[in-house]
């Protein structure tokens, strides 16, 4: 079954730390997309970041960044400097192996920032 | 300028009501979807259209009825409103034709069922 998993329930980091957050997901697909979003207690969804699968460069949106090991399956999220607005729910998504217009999303991590 | 807006943001109901939640997308995209956020956090996809035909209808009660007039919108009816359908729907949008994009959110509605 396709899955995405994001075993982490819970992460808590210093305040200016470096925190990574795992994913991975499963995929017969060569060509696909993978995103990070954000949900704050304001409930609103936020997209962090996106990456292509056909592109080996990992994506960077200034204090985040991804890990992508293809062929390992996995799209981990980095956030350095941490921020207390960075506290939030963190949602992987990842490809359908039936439609092209749906994703399979993570349980999410809850981040918790420790001032 | 609000991309996907969604109205009410809260609606707190009696059992067996019938409600609606609309939304409205500005951003061009062709194709919005339907989410429901459980007490869980965790995100399960119920409908999707594409230009305006129902692309994914997802195992969901028959109590359940999405309509896209156009494009731009995609609304979601309930009836006789039960206990379990408490929850935070989220409608989301996208573009499909030339590459896909990644979904846009609307702010959420929290349904309370009492």
């Amino acid at each position: 079954a396709q899955t995405v998993t994001q075993s982490q329930p819970e992460m808590s980091v210093q305040e200016a730390e470096t925190v990574t957050l795992s994913c991975t997901y499963d995929t017969s697909e060569s060509d696909y997309y993978l995103f990070w979003y954000k949900q704050p207690p304001s409930r609103q969804m936020i997209l962090v970041i996106r990456q292509e699968a056909y592109k080996q460069q990992n994506a960077t949106e200034n204090r985040f960044s991804v890990n992508f090991q293809k062929a390992a399956k996995s799209f981990s999220l980095k956030i350095s400097d941490s921020q207390l607005g960075d506290a939030a729910m963190y949602f992987c998504a990842g490809p359908h192996m039936d439609s092209n217009y749906q994703l399979i999303w993570g349980a999410g991590t809850k981040l918790i920032i420790k001032p | 300028d609000t991309a996907v807006s969604q109205t009410p943001k809260y609606l707190v109901t009696q059992m067996g009501n019938d409600k609606s939640i609309k939304c409205e997308q500005n951003l061009g995209h062709d194709t919005m979807y339907w989410y429901k956020q459980d007490s869980k956090k965790f995100l399960k996809i119920m409908f999707s259209y594409n230009n305006k035909e129902l692309i994914i209808n997802e195992t969901v009660p028959n109590r359940f009825s999405p309509k896209s007039p156009d494009k731009a919108h995609l609304n979601l009816h309930i009836n006789s409103l039960e206990l379990g359908d408490s929850a935070v729907y989220f409608c989301a949008s996208s573009r499909r034709t030339g590459g896909p994009t990644p979904l846009h959110f609307g702010n959420g509605t929290r349904l309370t069922v009492t």
